[in-house]
């Protein structure tokens, strides 16, 4: 079963409008941290925002948010006033555990966002 | 710029080869990890060394083997390479950090084709 899922392919984005890309997710640990990445054209990943499963308020930076949802296990992110420069493809990523058993990420498929002027 | 470095960006090669991925962590990061994206399966977890010591495995295949130099350089040897194995192979670092989370920092990649 899938751990992590990006439902949507793909989207457009009028230029200066809010954007949110869905991420649900599964696990049966209580302890786990949820990840925003973007990957431009050019191919690198990129870090925008973090929230842990323990965290009671929703994380934000800048013009990023993540609309956390315990119960329901979705985590989205919340793009505010879209810039041409956020087109690009979005990872929603999951650390599951314990830290020192290991950190590794498990990725959903992503999400491809066109912002249009 | 994320200060973790990779070398070389770009490799090609041939099928039965054997190859080498360099990664340079930031400074005062002791974990480092490698990920691998292509188009059929997406980006997935290969290893994760912490000081030295291996610290977690996913999804690597026994033709390919890591290790973490006590620089705190990694690197990632692909052998045998078949046309499956052309990607890009990202690596990542982090620090502890107290009673915080350990947020990894992608390296630019290195993009493999095997022709």
């Amino acid at each position: 079963a899938q751990k992590i899922t990006q439902t949507q392919p793909g989207m457009f984005v009028q230029e200066k409008e809010a954007v949110t890309l869905d991420c649900t997710y599964d696990t049966s640990d209580p302890s786990y941290g949820l990840f925003w990445y973007k990957q431009p054209s050019s191919g690198e990943m990129i870090f925008l925002i973090y929230q842990g499963s323990y965290d009671q308020q929703n994380a934000t930076e800048g013009r990023y948010s993540l609309n956390f949802q315990k119960a329901r296990k979705s985590a989205n992110l919340v793009i505010s006033a879209s810039q041409l420069g956020d087109s690009a493809m979005y990872f929603c990523a999951m650390r599951e555990g314990r830290k020192a058993a290991g950190n590794k990420l498990t990725f959903g498929g992503g999400t491809r966002v066109l912002v249009k002027p | 710029d994320s200060g973790v470095t990779q070398t070389p960006k770009h490799l090609i090669t041939a099928t039965g080869q054997r190859v080498t991925l360099r990664c340079s962590p930031r400074s005062g990061d002791l974990s480092v990890y490698w990920y691998q994206q292509s188009l059929d399966q997406g980006l997935q977890f290969l290893i994760q060394y912490y000081n030295g010591e291996e610290r977690a495995k996913g999804n690597i295949l026994e033709r390919f083997s890591a290790q973490q130099f006590p620089d705190l350089h990694s690197e990632l040897n692909l052998s045998s390479l078949e046309l499956g194995d052309s990607a890009l192979y990202f690596c990542a670092s982090s620090r502890k950090s107290w009673g915080g989370e350990e947020t990894q920092y992608f390296g630019p990649g290195t993009r493999l084709l095997v022709l």
